[in-house]
């Protein structure tokens, strides 16, 4: 079964709004990860947070996890047109070690 | 500078003709990965490798195999394509296997007629 479920699936903003996506996953992880994916292109590592953590940081980028709740947040603060993408959250089991799952992804448009 | 690289990075094949694609790193990283992406939708994972051993998912389909000659290089062999399999081909790699950040390479669309 899907593991990462996302929300919303498209979000359109204005540059220099704040971005937020959510994703809610099922069984216990160890870690949550979010990427990037540019239209045709690869994945690119933004951030991962362990189960433990509650909070992470990198630049503009604010992750929450939330176990209990079984939930994460990706917050992109002051976007630019240059962050448009698609963001996926990725989930390595408890069991599954090495394993993401992939959410469906949040697809952000950021017009100029 | 590359990372993870995969060729070509657009393939088309027609239906039922076997066909291979490439993925090379010079991160010397111990695990590589086959994903798969069809159009709107998740990556899906077909098998890794951690050094030479081999890990396939158990959904992945029999006509989806791997090699791993050496450490930098992996390939996707597809023994008969169908047009259900015409999606973008991600490889990864990674140091580990738990709690470990994964390179991707830019992908191979691949196209079946």
């Amino acid at each position: 079964s899907q593991q990462g479920e996302e929300d919303p699936q498209a979000l359109s903003i204005q540059e220099g709004e704040n971005a937020t996506m959510n994703c809610s996953y099922k069984t216990s992880i160890n870690n949550l990860q979010w990427y990037r994916q540019n239209s045709g292109r690869g994945l690119v590592h933004l951030i991962l947070i362990r189960s433990n953590e509650r909070e992470k940081h990198s630049g503009r980028l604010r992750v929450t996890l939330d176990t209990s709740k079984k939930s994460s947040s990706l917050l992109i603060t002051a976007s630019r047109a240059a962050d448009t993408a698609s963001y996926f959250c990725a989930t390595e089991g408890g069991t599954s070690y090495g394993k993401l799952t992939f959410g469906q992804g949040t697809i952000l448009t950021v017009h100029p | 500078d590359a990372m993870v690289i995969q060729n070509p990075r657009y393939q088309v094949t027609q239906f039922g003709k076997p066909v291979t694609l490439s993925c090379s790193q010079t991160l010397n990283h111990n695990v590589m990965y086959w994903y798969q992406q069809k159009s709107s939708q998740a990556p899906k994972l077909l098998f890794h490798y951690y050094d030479k051993d081999f890990n396939n998912e158990a959904d992945t389909p029999d006509n989806f195999q791997s090699r791993r000659p050496n450490t930098s290089f992996c390939f996707l062999d597809i023994r008969s394509p169908g047009l259900g399999d015409a999606a973008m081909y991600l490889c990864a790699t990674s140091r580990g296997t738990s709690r470990e950040t994964q390179y991707f390479g830019p992908g191979t669309r691949l196209l079946v007629l």
